[in-house]
């Protein structure tokens, strides 16, 4: 079945842009019609949609992080990315990648000098 | 933006039933909002349990179901089991543009 394993810097530098990868296994990216989507959660607080990609390459952003948000996705490599710039403490949490039916185990990234 | 609102924490004694809501800033939840349940328990990623109102998937156990319930999406747990304790979230769709979590609901079996 479908696996996810995201993968990256787990400390970021304020002001930098935190860069994040999710690797799919067992199925490929670009098969079907499905929605990739990066959610992240802060320590103890509830989970955030950030944005999605579709198997056709639109993309669709959180209005409050549109700005600084960019998802891509390497069908050659079976990858999808984010990229968030400027980040701030407020950013550190637990970034997870989802297909909304399966998710990644995540990965903490924290923001810090 | 929209906000979705759940209740905070609810408690169940085991065996009995409960039901979560899911409520929307904008107005009554419809199928069109295509609401999803995820369960979480500590330390874990989030896990799926129902999509687009009421679908559940394979590993979905039974007695947890999905409906739209007086201008809300709801999930009802019916036969509650100690393994059900967790987070519970609602996401839905706007627009099919953007979506949005709830809160989260702490489910406690006691």
């Amino acid at each position: 079945q479908v696996q996810l394993q995201e993968s990256g810097p787990g400390l970021v530098k304020p002001s930098q842009t935190l860069s994040l990868t999710c690797t799919v296994s067992g199925g490929s990216i670009s098969s079907g019609s499905y929605y990739w989507s990066w959610i992240r959660q802060p320590a103890g607080k509830g989970l955030e949609w950030i944005g999605r990609i579709y198997t056709s390459g639109s993309t669709n952003y959180n209005p409050s992080l549109k700005s600084r948000v960019t998802i891509s996705v390497d069908t050659s490599k079976n990858q999808f990315s984010l990229k968030l710039s400027s980040v701030t403490a407020a950013d550190t949490a637990v970034y997870y990648c989802a297909r909304t039916d399966v998710w990644g185990k995540g990965t903490t990234v924290t923001v810090s000098s | 933006q929209a906000v979705v609102t759940q209740e905070p924490s609810l408690t169940v004694s085991p065996g009995g039933t409960v039901t979560l809501t899911c409520g929307s800033s904008t107005g009554a939840v419809t199928s069109g909002h295509y609401p999803y349940w995820f369960q979480q328990k500590p330390g874990q990623a989030p896990r799926t349990l129902i999509y687009d109102t009421s679908n559940k998937h394979s590993w979905t156990p039974a007695r947890f179901s999905g409906s739209l319930l007086g201008g809300k999406a709801a999930l009802t747990l019916s036969g509650a089991q100690p393994e059900d304790e967790a987070e519970y979230y609602c996401l839905l769709s706007y627009s099919g543009v953007y979506w949005v979590f709830g809160g989260g609901t702490k489910l406690t079996v006691l």
